[in-house]
C-alpha cells in the first residue's frame, strides 16, 4: 500500500512570502491531517478534515495559515503571509474511519523562514 | 486533554527487550491508548494502540494495567533502527480522536 505522499520536502522563503504545501492520503482514508512540528517538540494538529469537510480547526491560525481539501482526497495547506516562527516541518496524516484508528503520516516538508 | 507522563530519555543494549513506561492516571473508560515513534528527519511511525486488552503485533506489545491509568510498550529485541522517539497518546471520542502529542521519550540504543 503506497503511503501519504507529500511535496515539496524541503522549501525555504523569505518572511511576508506565501508558501503552500500539498497532500496525498493513503487510497480510501476519509480522514486527513495537518501537523506543525517546532523542532525539539511533538507535533501539533493543525487541521483535521473528515472527507471534505473541516472537524477541527481549532489551533490553525486563521489569520495566515488555510487548508482545503477538495473532492475529499488530496489537500493544500498555505501560509500567507509567512513568519518567522513558521520554521517547521508540516506533516500530512491519514486514517480510515473508525474508533481510534492508527493515522499514518507523510514525511512532511520541512519549511525554512529567512 | 487527557495527558500522558513518560520519562525523557531512556537506553538500552541492542539484542535486548525494552520496556518504555507510560503514565495516564486521567484515562476515561473510553480513551484508546496509542504509541507512535518518530525516527530522525521521518514523520511519526504507528506502533500499536489498546483500549482494555494488552496486544501484541509485529513491531511491540502493549501492556495495560488492570486500572488502564499505565501502561507499557515492549519492544522483544531492540536493534539499532530502534532508535526513536517515543509517543505515549490517549485519544477519545468526543475530540474525534486525535492525537495531542506530548515530548516523548527519546531511547537510545547501545551497539
Amino acid at each position: 500500500e503506497a503511503g501519504v505522499a507529500q511535496s515539496p520536502r524541503y522549501k525555504i522563503i523569505e518572511k511576508r512570502q506565501s508558501v503552500a504545501f500539498w497532500c496525498n492520503p493513503i487510497s480510501g482514508h476519509a480522514t486527513l491531517y495537518w501537523y506543525q512540528q517546532i523542532l525539539g517538540q511533538g507535533p501539533k494538529l493543525l487541521i483535521q478534515f473528515q472527507n471534505n469537510g473541516v472537524v477541527d480547526d481549532s489551533q490553525l491560525p486563521k489569520d495566515r495559515f488555510s487548508a482545503e481539501r477538495l473532492k475529499g482526497v488530496d489537500s493544500t495547506l498555505k501560509i500567507q503571509p509567512a513568519k518567522l516562527e513558521d520554521s517547521a516541518v508540516y506533516l500530512c496524516a491519514s486514517s480510515s474511519t473508525g474508533r481510534g484508528q492508527p493515522q499514518h503520516f507523510g514525511d512532511g516538508t520541512r519549511l525554512s523562514i529567512l | 486533554d487527557a495527558k500522558t507522563t513518560q520519562p525523557n530519555s531512556m537506553e538500552s543494549n541492542e539484542e535486548e527487550p525494552v520496556h518504555l513506561p507510560c503514565n495516564h492516571s486521567t484515562i476515561s473508560g473510553t480513551d484508546y491508548i496509542h504509541w507512535y515513534r518518530q525516527l530522525p528527519s521521518q514523520g511519526p511511525e504507528y506502533v500499536i494502540h489498546g483500549l482494555t486488552s494488552n496486544v501484541n503485533n509485529r513491531m511491540a506489545s502493549l501492556a495495560i494495567a488492570e486500572d488502564r491509568k499505565s501502561s507499557t510498550l515492549i519492544l522483544h529485541r531492540a536493534t539499532l533502527r530502534d532508535a526513536a522517539v517515543y509517543y505515549c497518546i490517549l485519544s477519545r471520542p468526543d475530540s474525534s480522536y486525535k492525537l495531542i502529542f506530548g515530548s516523548g521519550t527519546r531511547l537510545l540504543v547501545r551497539p
